[in-house]
């Protein structure tokens, strides 16, 4: 099976931008979740989607949003950019459910603001 | 919420040496701990993960063991390997997708 895939692998905005990444779970995985990463906070959650509804938010602000679409593939926005959202924004895919999954991440998009 | 603690947030081991790595969460709902390494410009990967009806799992040079009364967990390493150098992620969750990792450990196995 192919693996989690994320588009872009790099970016670069200027702040007060928008950006729109992209992530393709595993087939048959059903649910995506995305994680900022950055060298002070390490991995900190973002939200989760299964079946195209959002279960679960961390505590970002509402700048961050996400959706996800009927074939499981999901996108985050970050509306506003600010400097401080310079990070690897990696998205992990699993089969989903109640009981926690094994999650597998994809190579990450690099954000850079600038 | 979900609170992790990662110690050491270094270790320097000799090859063919042991590493171990430890973690404690906070919250006792917590049911599912994985353990990722992450090498420099990689993504993470999944090594291990334990399940909280169970105490210890093995996989070959790796182990992990859980104390759920202590509610902390611990990554074994035996017979370390330069290539064992990395960043080591241990997480917790209790439910859905949802993961709360601590903040690393970086492994330097010297040959």
């Amino acid at each position: 099976k192919a693996g989690v895939t994320q588009t872009p692998r790099y970016l670069i905005k200027t702040r007060g931008q928008q950006v729109t990444l992209s992530c393709s779970p595993i087939s048959g995985h059903r649910s995506v979740s995305w994680y900022q990463q950055t060298p002070g906070q390490g991995l900190q959650f973002l939200f989760e989607y299964f079946s195209e509804t959002q279960r679960n938010k961390g505590n970002f602000p509402g700048r961050f949003s996400g959706r996800q679409f009927s074939n499981s593939r999901s996108e985050m926005n970050v509306s506003t950019l600010e400097l401080g959202d310079s990070a690897l924004y990696l998205c992990a895919s699993s089969l989903g459910g109640q009981v926690p999954y094994e999650q597998y991440f994809g190579p990450g998009t690099r954000l850079t603001v600038t | 919420g979900e609170n992790v603690e990662q110690h050491p947030s270094t270790l320097s081991v000799q090859e063919g040496d042991s590493a171990v790595i430890k973690c404690t969460y906070s919250d006792s709902a917590s049911n599912y701990f994985p353990w990722y390494k992450q090498e420099l410009g990689k993504r993470p990967q999944l090594i291990i993960d334990i399940r909280s009806n169970v105490g210890e799992k093995k996989d070959q040079r790796i182990a992990v063991t859980l104390n759920k009364t202590a509610k902390h967990f611990s990554l074994h390493i035996t017979e370390t390997q330069p290539e064992d150098s990395a960043v080591y992620f241990c997480a917790a969750s209790k439910g859905y997708s949802t993961l709360t990792f601590g903040k690393g450990t970086m492994l330097l196995v010297s040959p």
